[in-house]
């Protein structure tokens, strides 16, 4: 069963336009993290958020525990915003983490 | 930030081979994870440990060994390799009480 949902799979915008990214999760967690990823590439920690909303620059995400949900906002995106956006919840209590399938996201000029 | 390094960042391995994957963290985390990254599957936990001298299982441990000799370095060790464990292999390293984690630059491995 996947754990973490993530939509939309891939999304094309054009320079300077918002990107919403949503996850949501099968159970109950309070632990949520969003990461980037070039292909390829490292995984960076862009937030940790386990509720409310947290921003950092250009990045707001949004968790709702009780609605098992959360959203990246992504405010005038970037060519170099093109990359993989994955959403990482954590279950259990020994910090293991599992992952979304991550939104491809493609931002043209 | 968290410093977390891999070794090697490629390798070609033939199958029935052994091989080492590498992880050195210098934040002082107790916590360390092995995932690998395939299309279609995501991210997949292979082993963790708590700390020095402890490894636990993950969700797809079979076909690998970890090792936590110290603090700092946590291994993957696959000792009889095969095509299917080709893959990009993640190490992760988070401290005890919270589940933020930091991801080193991967390793792709290419099993023959």
């Amino acid at each position: 069963e996947q754990q973490v949902q993530q939509s939309p799979a891939s999304l094309v915008l054009q320079e300077a336009e918002n990107a919403e990214l949503q996850c949501s999760f099968s159970i109950f967690t309070n632990q949520v993290q969003w990461f980037y990823q070039r292909p390829g590439g490292r995984l960076v920690s862009l937030l940790y958020n386990p509720s409310g909303t947290k921003q950092s620059g250009r990045l707001t995400s949004t968790t709702v525990i009780k609605e098992r949900r959360s959203s990246l906002h992504i405010s005038s995106s970037q060519i170099t915003d093109s990359g993989t956006y994955l959403c990482a919840m954590e279950r259990g209590s020994n910090n293991r983490i599992f992952f979304g399938d991550g939104t491809q996201l493609v931002v043209k000029p | 930030e968290a410093a977390v390094t891999q070794s090697p960042r490629n390798k070609v391995a033939v199958t029935g081979g052994k091989v080492t994957l590498s992880c050195n963290q210098t934040n002082n985390h107790n916590n360390m994870y092995w995932y690998r990254q395939d299309t279609g599957h995501g991210l997949r936990l292979i082993h963790y440990s708590y700390g020095a001298g402890s490894t636990e299982k993950g969700d797809i441990p079979d076909g690998y060994k970890a090792s936590r000799p110290s603090q700092e370095n946590f291994s993957l060790i696959l000792e009889l390799a095969t095509p299917s464990q080709t893959s990009v292999y993640f190490c992760a390293s988070g401290e005890l009480d919270y589940a933020e984690q930091f991801f080193g630059p991967g390793t792709r491995l290419t099993v023959l």
